[in-house]
């Protein structure tokens, strides 16, 4: 079975740091790529990263370019996003989600369950 | 790049059909046949109902269709059921650093 478990999520200050981390199970990360969607509070979804299988691309949103880094340890079958600088804005819950193999697309066919995080 | 616009709410009765639609440009909708739909019930994570326009995910209801005519993607349900009511996302791919950009999503409501 195919599962996405999203761990990392809390209450952190403004201008703070904090790591997300999506371990994976039932399926081999390395040919996947996968990204990282967020949905604030009674909001809709909203787009933050990909990265492709091998990392050769990266993609952000203009909200979190230069702030947040997506990176995955495909050994590890594990996918992270370290998030810097943060405000009140990127209060969310993080899904990270399976894409297409090798490059990323806009499917993203498994999400995990996702992870709070709350900036205040 | 903005976001893809989608209705706020969309309604309908059991066995009747709706289509939810999802507005783009020539930058994003219009040029590539990269759109996904996705169907959230509350608490819950999004779930893939349509990928690349039109194809279905192996398990999801043959009740679930895409199309896409220029800038415009849409999402029909027939037969609609009481579990179909949800919100609805659609995004595409741009080709550009903002890689992926999602519709604000619709409401879908069972009468």
């Amino acid at each position: 079975e195919v599962q996405l478990l999203e761990s990392g999520g809390r209450l952190v200050k403004p201008g703070g740091s904090l790591r997300l981390s999506c371990a994976v199970s039932g399926f081999s990360l390395r040919p996947y790529s996968m990204s990282w969607v967020r949905q604030a509070p009674g909001k809709g979804l909203e787009w933050v990263s990909s990265i492709s299988s091998s990392s050769k691309y990266i993609y952000y949103s203009e909200s979190v370019r230069g702030r947040f880094t997506i990176s995955r340890d495909n050994a590890n079958n594990s996918l992270y996003l370290q998030m810097n600088r943060l405000t009140a804005e990127d209060t969310a819950v993080y899904y990270c989600a399976r894409g297409t193999v090798e490059v990323p697309a806009a499917m993203s066919d498994y999400w995990g369950q996702g992870t709070l995080v709350t900036v205040s | 790049q903005s976001a893809l616009t989608q209705p706020a709410s969309v309604s309908g009765s059991p066995g009747q059909s709706i289509t939810i639609s999802c507005s783009g440009t020539s930058s994003d909708i219009g040029v590539y046949d990269y759109v996904s739909w996705y169907q959230q019930h509350p608490g819950e994570a999004p779930k893939l109902m349509i990928y690349d326009v039109s194809h279905r995910p192996s398990g999801v209801s043959n009740r679930f269709s895409g199309s896409k005519s220029g800038n415009t993607a849409s999402l029909t349900i027939s037969g609609l059921q009481a579990e179909d009511e949800a919100d609805y996302y659609c995004n595409s791919y741009t080709g550009t650093n903002t890689l992926v950009v999602f519709g604000g999503g619709t409401k879908l409501t069972v009468l």
